[in-house]
């Protein structure tokens, strides 16, 4: 499984974008690059997930450049309310795969 | 949103006593996971299943064991629970699709004196 590093922590203020980036420089070509968030004393929630370029829902974009050695996962307008730890996962998607999470990082958005 | 839950949510218990930590989702995933957090800390994976009578052992060492008879049932045991075993235990299931997001329970919070 492909190794990833992400900051320890990020500090923000409401009303502002915030941009997670993961290095994952040993990712293999069948990995898919997920996002989780994580609010204290629940499990993590599934935010998003993608290959290549840029994906993007209803809570966040996923930029993945071309050698997809990286990731930056983008929360536009973040609020109080998007204060978690944030794991970034780089695995393939094949039966009996297992995740396995980091430390994640720790986003404090400040009023 | 996907439903996954977890009894009790909170337990104190003594040293020695046995306990069983439930865990059920009404997906129909055939891929359940057991996860051990403690505060602050990262996840780690200590059991898993691919479907009805398939258990294995995850990336950290626990002492607990896990049984799967029915899909939507993954309940985690603990013979006799120690101080050590203090933690938070979360749940997920997936579906095995191309995605294999992972849905997570509320957790246990356990504490053993």
């Amino acid at each position: 499984l492909a190794k990833t590093t992400q900051p320890i922590s990020m500090d923000s203020y409401e009303g502002q974008e915030v941009n997670i980036t993961c290095s994952h420089n040993n990712i293999a070509t069948n990995d898919y690059i997920t996002w989780y968030q994580q609010f204290p004393s629940q499990g993590p929630r599934f935010i998003i997930q993608g290959y290549k370029t840029k994906v993007t829902n209803e809570v966040a974009s996923l930029f993945i450049p071309a050698d997809r050695k990286s990731s930056t996962l983008s929360l536009p307008r973040v609020s109080l309310s998007d204060t978690a730890v944030y794991y970034c996962l780089v695995a393939p998607m094949e039966y009996g795969n297992k995740l396995v999470f980091g430390a994640g990082t720790i986003l404090r958005v400040k009023s | 949103e996907a439903d996954i839950y977890q009894t009790p949510r909170y337990l104190v218990i003594g040293t020695g006593k046995k306990i069983t930590l439930e865990c059920s989702q009404t997906m129909g995933h055939d891929k359940m996971y057991w996860y051990q957090q403690d505060p602050g800390m990262e996840l780690h994976l200590i059991h898993y299943s691919y479907g009805v009578n398939s258990t294995e052992k995850g990336d950290l060492s626990s002492e607990s064991t896990v049984s799967r008879i029915r899909t939507e049932h993954f309940p985690l045991t603990l013979e006799s629970a120690r101080p050590s075993h203090t933690s938070q235990y979360l749940c997920a299931s997936s579906e095995y699709i191309r995605t294999d997001t992972q849905y997570f329970g509320p957790g246990t919070r356990l504490t053993v004196l």
